[in-house]
């Protein structure tokens, strides 16, 4: 059973920096992309990041981009986000979520049950 | 960027009707487009991918179709248990923009 499990979310001043990981379970962690979506209180889903399997792909949204480090660990079955420079507006559920099995499936199939970043002083 | 538009953004109907759920890209993005359903203080849950493609386990009532910037979703039979927020999303290239979402709901 695919299993992923977010951690390290919390209340952080504006300006911090966080980071949240995701453990993997019940795949072949290495063979597939892995992304970050995230969900503000009460709006829609809003894609953050990507990294390919062997890291040779990164990509972020205009909105995270230089403030966000993606980044995983195959030995160890992990997926990180590095959050700095956090806003306001970063306050959001922050979703870990496998890609499909092709390396063009930037769709997400399995979703993590997500970990909440409120940014507040 | 491409931008996605979902409309309606929201819809009222009643058990047994048929429903429609439009998602327009603002460029060609051929089928690279996903469907997710989220049941209220749910995880979202892939229902489509490739535009027209099932993921496992997800009820024959439900259908996608559309190519290029048009795309539907189509529940044949809503029934309690479709009330959700549903998302289309694209993902030919990168950003895998979602769009803004529809919330179904019973009349």
């Amino acid at each position: 059973e695919v299993q992923l499990v977010e951690s390290g979310g919390g209340l952080v001043k504006p300006g911090g920096s966080l980071r949240l990981s995701c453990a993997a379970s019940g795949f072949i962690f290495s063979s597939y992309t892995m992304n970050w979506v995230r969900q503000a209180p009460g709006k829609g889903l809003e894609w953050v990041s990507s990294i390919t399997s062997n890291r040779g792909y990164i990509y972020y949204a205009d909105s995270v981009k230089g403030r966000f480090t993606i980044s995983r660990d195959n030995a160890e079955n992990s997926l990180f986000l590095e959050l700095s420079s956090l806003r306001a507006e970063d306050t959001a559920v922050y979703f870990c979520a496998r890609a499909g099995p092709y390396s063009s499936s930037f769709y997400f199939d399995y979703w993590g049950q997500g970990s909440l970043v409120t940014v507040s002083s | 960027d491409i931008q996605m538009t979902q409309s309606p953004s929201s819809l009222s109907a009643s058990v047994g009707d048929r429903v429609t759920i439009t998602c327009r890209a603002s460029q060609d993005i051929g089928t690279y487009l996903a469907w997710y359903q989220q049941k209220p203080e749910k995880v979202p849950k892939l229902l489509v991918y490739a535009a027209s493609a099932f993921q496992s386990g997800v009820p024959s009532r439900f259908s996608g179709s559309g190519s290029g910037t048009e795309f539907t979703l189509t529940i044949s039979s809503l029934q309690p248990e479709d009330v959700a927020t549903y998302y289309c999303q694209k993902y030919n290239s990168a950003p895998f923009t979602f769009g803004g979402g529809t919330k179904v709901e019973i009349k």
